[in-house]
């Protein structure tokens, strides 16, 4: 079993739809868990972090269900400019540990005109 | 303008040469990482720096060869690689107790 799984995509969505991605981890110690963003030949970029009880930035909801180690990022009302790869990411080590960052494979959004 | 430089930007190397790709960072982190990208494959670590000092280092060949001569930069030096070896080149920091990492552009390696 990999230790971070992501839908496999491509997701190609209408502007202004509400797409969704989700994600399972394997390790149930994590503690950290984020959303990375990658356009195309560019480096990952933060998107966001990901906390137990939820949290929202615009347009993006990030959740977590520690009980079944699943994350989840909404997108609502999306732009073209939201094209790009989504990587999930997780603290294998726990909390305060930088060094075992874990990534996704990513998941590849498409936002058609 | 990016907390995290790294050149080359491009490489092309041959499978005899020897080279270095350099990563200087700009954060005030101690921590610094070498990652690997290829196609159609998850990141993966390949070093991590911390405080200068060698903390992982995730069963990667010995023809790539860290280098960490204080916090604020980093280096892979390179010699007979293979073909299979290109790929981008990422490097990344962040602060020790924290857990956000912040990449470098990356450097496009090509082993011909």
């Amino acid at each position: 079993r990999k230790e971070v799984e992501q839908d496999p995509g491509p997701f190609n969505v209408p502007e202004g739809a509400t797409v969704a991605f989700n994600c399972t981890y394997s390790n149930s110690a994590s503690q950290s868990f984020f959303w990375y963003r990658q356009d195309c030949r560019k480096e990952p970029k933060l998107l966001m972090s990901v906390y137990s009880s939820g949290n929202e930035d615009g347009r993006f909801t990030a959740q977590l269900n520690r009980a079944s180690q699943y994350i989840s990022l909404l997108i609502r009302d999306s732009k073209l400019s939201d094209s790009a790869t989504y990587l999930c990411v997780v603290n294998m080590r726990g909390f305060g540990s930088a060094r075992q960052l874990t990534f996704g494979s990513g998941t590849q959004l498409t936002v058609l005109p | 303008e990016t907390g995290v430089t790294q050149t080359p930007r491009h490489l092309v190397m041959g499978m005899t040469n020897k080279k270095s790709l350099k990563c200087e960072q700009h954060l005030g982190h101690n921590a610094m990482y070498w990652y690997k990208q290829s196609a159609k494959k998850p990141l993966e670590l390949m070093f991590v720096y911390s405080l200068e000092e060698r903390v992982e280092n995730n069963s990667v060949p010995s023809r790539f060869s860290p280098e960490c001569p204080n916090s604020s930069h980093l280096f892979l030096h390179l010699h007979t690689l293979q073909p299979e070896d290109s790929a981008l080149y990422l490097c990344a920091s962040s602060h020790g107790s924290g857990n956000t990492i912040y990449f470098g552009e990356g450097s496009w390696l090509t082993v011909v």
